[in-house]
């Protein structure tokens, strides 16, 4: 089946720093990814929906200049999460529809995850 | 009022009980429904979209009531394998999850 695979993940930083996460679909192209964070014992909640050659569309609450997002090519998407606080500490993963051009069906896979923690 | 919401459980159930859980949306533009399941630490995984007609998988069950705006998910024959979080996924213009309800199955 489709693979989205997602990388670092661990990745542990100095406040302060901007941290990079890569979400790459194998085997499928994306136009469309989206990235949610995940608290401990919380839902996953929507952050922003990557959509490829244009800009991000982001949730209310969501700090555009904090999480920046690019997606440059059908198969990759970026989360930069900059100036990184404790605060900011959480699991965030990326999912990516394989969906059927024909019959706009598919199934929605996600990424591993990547669990970010802000020293 | 959550847009979806879920028991966050723990349900604790022997092995071979059956266990359902709900999940009720506030939607009703809602399009497409979904039972994912996740793991301690781990990305959720499709378990079954749900349709209007109800559908099976082998001891799983899924049942979507748009009067009431609710789906479940009925689990029969309990495994240990089956300890894990489960999710309620409702689609309009975009996915959206409940907290999920854990459940742990004892030996």
């Amino acid at each position: 089946g489709a693979v989205v695979s997602q990388h670092p993940s661990w990745v542990i930083c100095k406040s302060g720093t901007s941290v990079k996460i890569e979400c790459r679909s194998l085997d499928f192209q994306a136009t469309t990814m989206f990235w949610y964070r995940q608290f401990p014992k919380q839902s996953l909640m929507l952050m922003a929906t990557s959509n490829e050659g244009s800009k991000a569309t982001y949730e209310q609450g969501v700090e555009k200049d904090k999480f920046l997002i690019n997606h440059a090519s059908l198969t990759l998407s970026t989360l930069t999460v900059t100036s990184a606080h404790p605060e900011d500490s959480s699991f965030y993963i990326c999912s990516a529809w394989d969906r059927d051009g024909l019959t706009n069906t598919g199934e929605l896979f996600f990424g591993e995850g990547s669990r970010l923690t802000v020293l | 009022r959550k847009e979806v919401e879920q028991d966050p459980g723990p349900f604790n159930v022997p092995e071979g009980a059956t266990v359902a859980f709900n999940c009720t949306y506030s939607n009703s533009a809602s399009q497409s429904f979904f039972w994912y399941r996740q793991d301690c630490r781990k990305e959720p995984k499709l378990l079954m979209s749900v349709y209007s007609s109800g559908n099976e998988d082998g001891r799983f069950t899924a049942q979507l009531n748009r009067a009431s705006q609710y789906i479940s998910l009925l689990i029969r024959d309990s495994k240990l394998s089956d300890s894990a979080t489960y999710l309620c996924v409702v689609s309009t213009d975009k996915l959206i999850f409940g907290t999920g309800t854990r459940l742990q199955v004892f030996p």
